[in-house]
This record gives structure tokens, sequence and C-alpha cells, in this order.
């Protein structure tokens, strides 16, 4: 259980054009969401959270116009990176996040990623 | 500001021996989580282990076991019987609410 799955895994795009990457929990109901962004050798940067059906919320420094966030339901989030540039090629990761009782955590489960390589 | 130190960007022992990777952390709180995450190559992160900060306890799992100092806000990570498939980055992190805070990665090869 508690399974979250990315698409597509990969992506090849040419610079200026929009990219769609969907996140969704396969077998639970997110209450929240989050987007993270990996650099090679680096750590994970959260770049936003968003709760189903209302305005995600931007880390400092993150182009809020530039990665939109939409958080339809609570299976699904899409992040969109908008006319994307080369330094936007990463690695993005999404994580869900649900209450698993009588745990009082939120645990946050994380798909597989999607790499973004932008020409 | 909160923050997560790996002083040990790379590591390399040989299987079977045990290691331990060292995370100190910083945060006001008095209740949060702590972690270790582990990223193998395929880069899918994997829950190693979990510390709830108010439990005095040290948390374990099967090989992995932590060593947990409130006081100092150190976070050690044990490895014992270390294995090929250890091989990967390890991230130590804690949350506060949802958010998960990660370290910079210790980068863990495990010889054979």
């Amino acid at each position: 259980g508690a399974v979250v799955s990315q698409h597509p895994s990969w992506v090849i795009c040419k610079s200026g054009t929009s990219v769609k990457i969907e996140c969704r929990s396969l077998d639970f109901q997110a209450t929240t969401m989050f987007w993270y962004r990996q650099f090679p050798k680096q750590s994970l940067m959260l770049m936003a959270t968003s709760n189903e059906g209302s305005k995600a919320t931007y880390e400092q420094g993150v182009e809020k116009d530039k990665f939109l966030i939409n958080h339809a339901s609570l299976t699904l989030s899409t992040l969109t990176v908008t006319s994307a540039h080369p330094e936007d090629s990463s690695f993005y990761i999404c994580s869900a996040s649900t209450i698993l009782a009588p745990s009082p955590y939120n645990e946050q489960f994380f798909g597989p990623g999607t790499r973004l390589t932008v020409l | 500001a909160q923050t997560v130190t790996q002083s040990q960007p790379e590591m390399s022992v040989q299987e079977a021996e045990t290691v331990t990777l060292s995370c100190t952390y910083d945060t006001s709180e008095s209740n949060y989580y702590l972690f270790w995450y582990k990223q193998p190559p395929s880069r899918q992160m994997i829950l190693v282990i979990r510390q709830e900060a108010y439990k005095q306890q040290n948390a374990t799992e099967n090989r992995f076991s932590v060593n947990f100092q409130k006081a100092a806000k150190s976070f050690s990570l044990k490895i014992s019987d270390s294995q090929l498939g250890d091989t990967a980055m390890y991230f130590c992190a804690f949350t506060r609410d949802d958010k998960i805070i990660f370290g910079k990665g210790t980068r863990l090869h495990i010889l054979p």
C-alpha cells in the first residue's frame, strides 16, 4: 500500500515549451502533496506544498508563475513547468502525505521522480 | 533557521562491516520527527528509519539503528552487517508540521 506514481518518468522538451508532470496517490487519499527538486548529487529541495482544492504554498525563491501546481483531487497533483529553459533541467520528485493511524505523524510517501531535460 | 548537517559527504566500507553515518540538526521545536532516507541509484526515496523526538528509546529496524541524542541534537545511523544493496545516498531529515527538511546526504559505497 501507500504507492505514489509520477508520469512521465522522463521527458525531453525544447526551450520555451511547457511541461506537465503528474503525481498520483494510487491507493490512498493524500491530504497534502509536496513537490521537490533535486539537482545531480544534491539534496531534495522543497518547492511547494499543496492541499486539495486550495492554492499551493511556494517556498522562498520558487517562482510560482513558472512552476504551476494544481491539486485537483485527493489523489492527483500536477506540476507544470512553463516556458522551460535549460536551467530548469532537473529531477522532480513528488510526495503525498496521509495520516496513518495510530501514528500522529502524517507519513510522506515519495514518487519515483521525473527527469526533465530542456534542450 | 532549521537545518540538517551531514558531515560525511562520502563513505566506503567492506561488505559485512558496520558503518555509522552522522547527522546533526538544529531546531527550536520540542516535538518533531527525525528520519533517515535511502536513495539508491533508481532515485526512489525509501524511508529507512524514523524516530519521534519525544521518545528516548532509540529506533531500530532490523540491521538499521539510530543513536538519538536530543540534547546534542545528534541523530546518527548505524548499519550493521552491511550489504551490497545498502549502497546508496542516505539523507538525514527532520520534520515540523508537514514539511521535511533534508540534509545534503552521505554517499555510501559498500565494497565487495
